[in-house]
């Protein structure tokens, strides 16, 4: 079954630190992946989204991913963060191909914060 | 501006109570779901619609109920026999059911809470 991983919980980092979050998932086919963001009390965010070519992809706010086939990741990734970033990631992946079963299957989140 | 309305930002609900979330979009989207984010366990899928008059369970649909008589609308009622109901809840659309290449784009969510 199609499955999200993020590792971590919580992470903080220093502002203009550069940022990494993991993402792992499982899937059997060429994988369809997200990544969202949510500010506190708020509904998500597209950040990026990778469904074939380049495996590089760049998103809005600085944000970036690259696709790992042979490690199952989509780790998300900024140069140097901005107390701005301070909010919950989600990675996603698509489930299903076509007709009516397409779905998102998330990831339990992971919590960025931002020391000044 | 286009976009997602979710109504009221904060609900409270009695034992025993059914209460309905509203959702809409202008965005002339076809397809729309609803989500329940618990903290920990990122977002589950309560329900979706790919089109009008038809709707589908997802993965918790127990103790909730939709509807999709409108394009623009997708009320989400939870149940008295929804046992857990206290949760933050989140409407998405999607340009076309179908649709590989295109996102979801989420309301802002109304949070329920049990009195």
């Amino acid at each position: 079954a199609q499955s999200v991983t993020q590792p971590d919980i919580h992470i903080t980092v220093s502002e203009g630190a550069s940022l990494e979050l993991r993402c792992n998932y499982s899937y059997g086919a060429t994988p369809y992946l997200f990544w969202y963001v949510q500010s506190p009390g708020q509904g998500l965010q597209l950040l990026l989204k990778y469904f074939s070519g380049d495996t590089l992809v760049q998103g809005i706010k600085g944000f970036e991913a690259e696709f790992k086939r042979s490690q199952s990741s989509f780790n998300l990734r900024k140069p140097s963060v901005h107390w701005s970033d301070a909010a919950e990631y989600f990675c996603a992946v698509l489930k299903g191909y076509g007709g009516a079963t397409n779905k998102l299957i998330f990831g339990t989140g992971t919590l960025l914060a931002v020391q000044p | 501006d286009g976009g997602i309305t979710q109504s009221p930002k904060y609900l409270f609900r009695k034992e025993g109570q059914n209460v309905t979330l509203s959702c809409e979009q202008n965005l002339n989207h076809d397809a729309m779901y609803w989500y329940r984010q618990d903290p920990g366990q990122g977002l589950r899928l309560i329900y979706y619609s790919q089109i009008v008059n038809d709707f589908q369970k997802g993965d918790i649909a127990e103790g909730y109920s939709v509807s999709r008589e409108k394009k623009e609308s997708f009320p989400l009622t939870v149940t008295s026999a929804q046992k857990n109901p206290t949760a933050f809840y989140l409407c998405a659309s999607k340009d076309r059911g179908y649709g590989l290449d295109q996102p979801q784009h989420f309301g802002d969510g109304t949070r329920l809470s049990i009195l």
